[in-house]
């Protein structure tokens, strides 16, 4: 499984843009990248995904470089509630071929009022 | 439509016995997939579910077991429990190709 980099920490201020930075160099051509969050001991929410161009949808956008060995996962005007653990993960696959989620430790983003 | 839900959502147990754990699918969803969270870390994939199958593992020992039922439901059953095992157990339901899991809010095991 492609392995990703996250800072273990973020800080950002209520209203501003969070850019959340993800380094995955050893993606393959055919991996997709999601972002997932998890606030305080609830089950992980999907965000956003992408292979290889730039993505947006009502939560988030996701900036996938063109070599695709980084990728940034922006919330443009963040929330208190958007305080979670941020999770970028390169989708794997099973012993059978098929897909699966493996998270690292991710970044714990904290808004600031 | 009707997310992913678990139970029980908190759970005690001594060392060596054993524990179920529960999971119905989001509807539609017809792959089940279950992870170990233990505290400060990310979710470790257990294993995966499809069309009532074990249809992948992580590097989990066989005393993790599973069950998907013909309605998609699942259980987990974790044997012989150990202190290591106290987690937070999440299920994920998914379309066995599909983009996008949905994750149940979790069951909280303690091993005592």
């Amino acid at each position: 499984d492609a392995k990703t980099t996250q800072p273990p920490s973020m800080d950002c201020a209520e209203g501003r843009a969070a850019n959340l930075p993800c380094n995955h160099s050893t993606i393959s051509g055919n991996e997709y990248v999601y972002w997932y969050r998890q606030i305080h001991s609830q089950g992980p929410q999907y965000i956003i995904h992408g292979l290889k161009n730039n993505e947006t949808n009502e939560m988030a956008s996701l900036i996938i470089t063109e070599d695709r060995k980084s990728s940034t996962l922006i919330l443009p005007h963040a929330t208190l509630r958007d305080t979670a653990v941020y999770y970028c993960i390169v989708r794997g696959f099973t012993n059978f071929g098929n897909e699966k989620l493996t998270f690292g430790t991710g970044t714990r983003l904290t808004i600031i009022p | 439509e009707t997310g992913v839900t678990q139970s029980p959502t908190h759970l005690i147990k001594t060392r060596g016995q054993q524990v179920t754990l529960r999971c119905s699918s989001q509807s539609g969803h017809n792959t089940v997939s279950w992870y170990q969270q233990a505290l400060g870390q990310g979710p470790q994939f257990i294993f995966q579910y499809y069309r009532e199958e074990e249809n992948g593992r992580g590097n989990f020992p066989p005393r993790f077991s599973g069950l998907q039922f013909p309605n998609y439901s699942s259980e987990l059953n974790v044997n012989a429990l150990e202190l290591d095992d106290s987690a937070l157990y999440l299920c994920a339901s998914s379309l066995l190709q599909g983009n996008g899991y949905t994750f149940g809010s979790g069951t909280r095991l303690t091993v005592v």
